[in-house]
């Protein structure tokens, strides 16, 4: 079981707007900032959102992320293609003094 | 363009052990924190290990704790993972990760390398 408490999958149609929710606990989401990333198959995951809601240079601003006491979600609208992917979030434990990740998020494109 | 490169994996048969390596290019890789994480077939990621950018502070997963040891080399640029008692669980993709702060406190893995594949198996 993961730290981090995400649905194992979401879905959508084209041009939809998704939410990805991850649960944590004070320790974690409540002490700290959340990171999400996106992996592709067979590829290595790539980081979409930092510090809770910051976006790096080339993620576009259809992402977005939240958080609010100890969950946080991602926000995916105008839904394309390819988005589709497992999505993780991700945040630092301070009692167990590593990171944690929720289990990820199967999303799939309809 | 940063960019982290591992080597080292293989097969291996429980017991053994195995020496991974990542080699760090387009940053300056003494000024960061990095980590391994490892991604077992067809499940989520799971963080391993810690080391400061001075190696002065070192965190392990309770799951590989008094089996793996990680350490640095900052004048070659590399990142090492050496792994002892290796077990069929121990089975991944490892990832070498960097590490960046902001807003002083926030931190986030933000540089992957595309992982060595370690398998256990007898």
């Amino acid at each position: 079981q993961s730290v981090l408490t995400q649905p194992p999958s979401a879905s959508g149609t084209p041009g939809q707007r998704v939410t990805i929710s991850c649960s944590g606990s004070r320790s974690n989401i409540g002490s700290t900032a959340v990171n999400w990333y996106q992996q592709l198959p067979g590829t290595a995951p790539k980081l979409l959102i930092y510090s809770n809601n910051q976006r790096p240079s080339g993620v576009p601003d259809r992402l977005s992320g939240s958080k609010s006491g100890t969950s946080a979600s991602l926000a995916i609208s105008g839904l394309q293609s390819e988005d589709e992917a497992d999505y993780y979030c991700a945040t630092w434990d301070g009692s167990l003094n590593g990171w944690v990740f929720g289990g990820g998020t199967k999303l799939t494109v309809l | 363009e940063a960019q982290l490169v591992e080597s080292g994996g293989g097969l291996v048969q429980p017991g053994g052990s195995l020496r991974l390596s990542c080699a760090a290019s387009g940053f300056t890789f003494s000024r960061y924190t990095m980590n391994w994480v490892r991604q077992a077939p067809g499940t989520g990621l799971q963080w391993v290990s810690y080391i400061s950018s001075s190696s002065s502070t070192i965190y392990y997963a309770d799951s590989v704790k008094g089996r793996f040891t990680i350490s640095r080399d900052n004048a070659k640029n590399s990142l090492y993972l050496q792994m002892n008692t290796l077990r069929a669980e121990d089975t991944a993709v490892y990832y070498c990760v960097r590490e960046d702060t902001v807003f002083t406190n926030y931190y986030y893995m933000d540089v992957w390398g595309k992982g060595t594949t370690v398998t256990v198996s007898s």
